[in-house]
């Protein structure tokens, strides 16, 4: 069964006390890996998509690196903006669904 | 790009009544839609997957009879709530994937329910 988990759960950071949170999966065949961001009572935002292991993306102040088991989506000077939960999913080659997994939620306190 | 709506964004009803939740992608032909469901503080659970012109794939749980999807077209996907109750009260988010490739989803803002 594909599986998806993050940690932590939860992460309270101060402005500009960079961190990383992980993803690790576990699929069948692994078709591409998702991170999303999702702010209260709203859907979930595409962040990136990677691919293959190796493959790195970045957009403002995020990173999203992934390995054959892992992802880290790391934050470099966060800013109360980036509160959110950040989902990651994972897509097989058996089907098009997404597997998310439980999300974390970041504070980050100015 | 890729921009996808929901419609209504809140929807309030009497126990027993059907509601409908429109979910439209607005900037591009969508292969497919995607209907979750989500708790508070839960993550989201996929309801069922829908193709144009055919039938929803329903996941295991989740009653057909109850949550009835429609996909008529490429750019707009609903779903049905008949007969809600109580337990039906959830925040509903529709995707939508890129035709060919690599798909990669864009969700809609959301829908809340509240069954009273």
């Amino acid at each position: 069964e594909d599986q998806v988990t993050q940690s932590p759960e939860a992460l309270r950071l101060q402005e500009g006390e960079s961190s990383s949170l992980n993803c690790s999966y576990t699929v069948s065949g692994l078709r591409g890996l998702f991170w999303y961001r999702q702010d209260p009572g709203k859907g979930p935002e595409f962040l990136f998509t990677l691919y293959s292991a190796g493959e790195e993306k970045e957009k403002e102040r995020l990173k999203a690196t992934l390995t054959k088991k892992e992802s880290f989506l790391h934050i470099t000077a966060p800013k109360p903006e980036d509160s959110a939960t950040y989902l990651c999913a994972v897509q097989t080659w058996y089907g098009n669904k997404l597997v998310f997994g439980a999300g974390t939620i970041l504070r980050v306190k100015s | 790009g890729a921009v996808v709506s929901q419609h209504p964004s809140w929807v309030i009803c009497k126990s027993g009544t059907s509601v409908k939740i429109e979910c439209r992608s607005l900037d591009f032909q969508a292969t497919t839609m995607f209907w979750y469901r989500q708790f508070p503080k839960q993550s989201l659970m996929l309801m069922a997957t829908s193709n144009e012109g055919s039938k929803a794939t329903y996941e295991q749980g989740v009653e057909k009879d109850k949550f009835l999807i429609n996909h008529a077209s490429l750019t707009l996907s609903t779903l049905t709530v008949t007969s809600a109750h109580p337990e039906d009260s959830s925040f509903y988010i529709c995707s939508a994937g890129f035709r060919g490739g690599q798909e990669t989803q864009y969700f809609g803002p959301g829908t809340r329910l509240l069954v009273l």
